[in-house]
């Protein structure tokens, strides 16, 4: 069975700092990958997704992931990190029938 | 352009008590699924839906019964509600075809308490 692992539980970026949040995953076939934001009250929105090609995929907001099937990884990256980035981050495999196996989620809070 | 929607937004209940989980979405999607979201725990899958009149279990499916008789609504029941299901419970759906690099989208949740 698929399973994703988020190592960072919480992060504290200083604002126009660089940000990395991990994931590695465990998939038989080849992974489609997925990250998702999710603001405080609110619902899940898409930052970016992997199917194939391109290793490193640009998303919404500022954000790039990179897939690396060697590490079995697909980190978040932002060069410098705002404010309104301070939200929780989840990063999902997509598994069969259009289901997604979630990781437990990075808190990310920016400092000033 | 609506999306996914989910009714109520928030709900309280007392144990023994039976409710459903609206989730209607106006994109003609074919899969739709329920999750439901525990601090610590991510997103885990409850059940999910193929099409209408296909439902199939996930992660955590006990407690909960669905059934998907038209493609826009897919309604969560809970039969008799107890603590542990206090939660916030997200519906999604995605478009058919492509199997799992299928985007899913979310709706806003509804947050349910158990008392």
């Amino acid at each position: 069975a698929q399973s994703v692992t988020q190592p960072d539980i919480h992060i504290t970026v200083s604002e126009g700092a660089s940000l990395e949040l991990r994931c590695n995953y465990s998939y038989g076939a080849t992974p489609y990958l997925f990250w998702y934001v999710q603001s405080p009250g609110q619902g899940l929105q898409l930052l970016l997704k992997y199917f194939s090609g391109d290793t490193l995929v640009q998303g919404i907001k500022g954000f790039e992931a990179e897939f690396k099937r060697s590490q079995s990884s697909f980190n978040l990256r932002k060069p410098s990190v705002h404010w309104s980035d301070a939200a929780e981050y989840f990063c999902a495999v997509g598994a069969g029938y259009s289901t997604l196996t979630f990781g437990k989620g990075t808190m990310l809070l920016v400092s000033p | 352009n609506a999306g996914v929607t989910q009714t109520p937004k928030f709900q309280v209940l007392k144990t023994g008590q039976s409710m459903t989980l609206q989730c209607a979405q106006d994109m003609n999607h074919e899969y739709m699924s329920w999750y439901r979201q525990d601090p610590g725990m991510g997103l885990r899958l409850i059940h999910y839906s193929v099409g209408a009149g296909i439902t199939d279990q996930g992660e955590v499916p006990n407690g909960y019964n669905v059934s998907r008789s038209t493609t826009e609504d897919f309604p969560l029941r809970l039969l008799s509600a107890a603590p542990s299901q206090t939660s916030v419970y997200f519906c999604a759906s995605s478009p058919s075809g492509g199997g799992a690099k299928n985007i899913q989208y979310f709706g806003a949740g509804t947050r349910l308490s158990v008392l």
